[in-house]
């Protein structure tokens, strides 16, 4: 599986904008860049997914290079709740492959 | 509509005692994982079912751990015995993968396991 690479950990106040960086310089053709999130005493939460195009969503968005060797992703205005690990995965574009956590950033978020 | 559903979320057990975790995936996920997740660590992946069938159980350390996924729903992990090293947090998680979709994980709270 192709590596990813995070800060462990990063620091922003409440109704700030956030940007979690990741490289993944030997990504492939077919790897989808993946971040999931996980809250304290809690299961993994998907966040949002992206292949080239940068992508919105209701939770995030995710800004993708255009060599996509890195991506950050962006929370518009952190929020207490966000508090949590993030996790950048990739993930073969065929959907049966598995998803491999590596350790993520700790984002922790100041009142 | 209901999560996958975990249980029991904690359980404390004295070294070689069996265990045994249970876990009911969404309805109408054909792909069923458990992770285990060690404390400051990322998940790591166990095993990971297709319907009834294993297709991936590489680290799962099978002299003590066994699953099964019976009738291509729930779910059973047993460790059989357990060892100081096995105290952890197990995750289940499912996904309906199709041709045309990457198949979201959806994962359970997780059961935190103790080994005195």
């Amino acid at each position: 599986d192709a590596k990813t690479t995070q800060p462990n950990s990063m620091e922003s106040n409440e109704e700030e904008p956030v940007h979690l960086p990741c490289n993944h310089s030997t990504i492939s053709g077919t790897d989808y860049i993946h971040w999931y999130r996980q809250l304290p005493s809690q299961g993994p939460e998907y966040v949002i997914h992206g292949l080239t195009s940068n992508v919105n969503n209701r939770m995030a968005s995710l800004a993708i290079a255009e060599d996509r060797k890195s991506s950050t992703l962006i929370l518009h205005r952190a929020t207490l709740r966000d508090a949590a690990v993030y996790y950048c995965i990739l993930r073969d574009v065929a959907g049966y492959s598995t998803l491999t956590f590596g350790k993520g950033t700790m984002l922790l978020v100041s009142p | 509509e209901a999560g996958v559903v975990q249980s029991p979320r904690y359980k404390i057990i004295e070294k070689k005692q069996p265990v045994a975790f249970w876990c009911n995936p969404i309805s109408g996920h054909n792909t069923l994982y458990w992770y285990r997740q060690n404390l400051g660590q990322g998940p790591e992946l166990l095993i990971r079912y297709e319907n009834e069938e294993a297709v991936d159980d590489s680290q799962l350390p099978k002299d003590r751990f066994s699953a099964e996924r019976l009738k291509g729903v729930d779910s059973t992990l047993k460790i059989q015995p357990a060892e100081l090293g096995d105290s952890a947090v197990y995750l289940c998680a499912s996904s309906l993968v199709t041709g045309s979709n990457t198949g979201e994980l959806f994962f359970g709270e997780g059961s935190r396991l103790t080994v005195l």
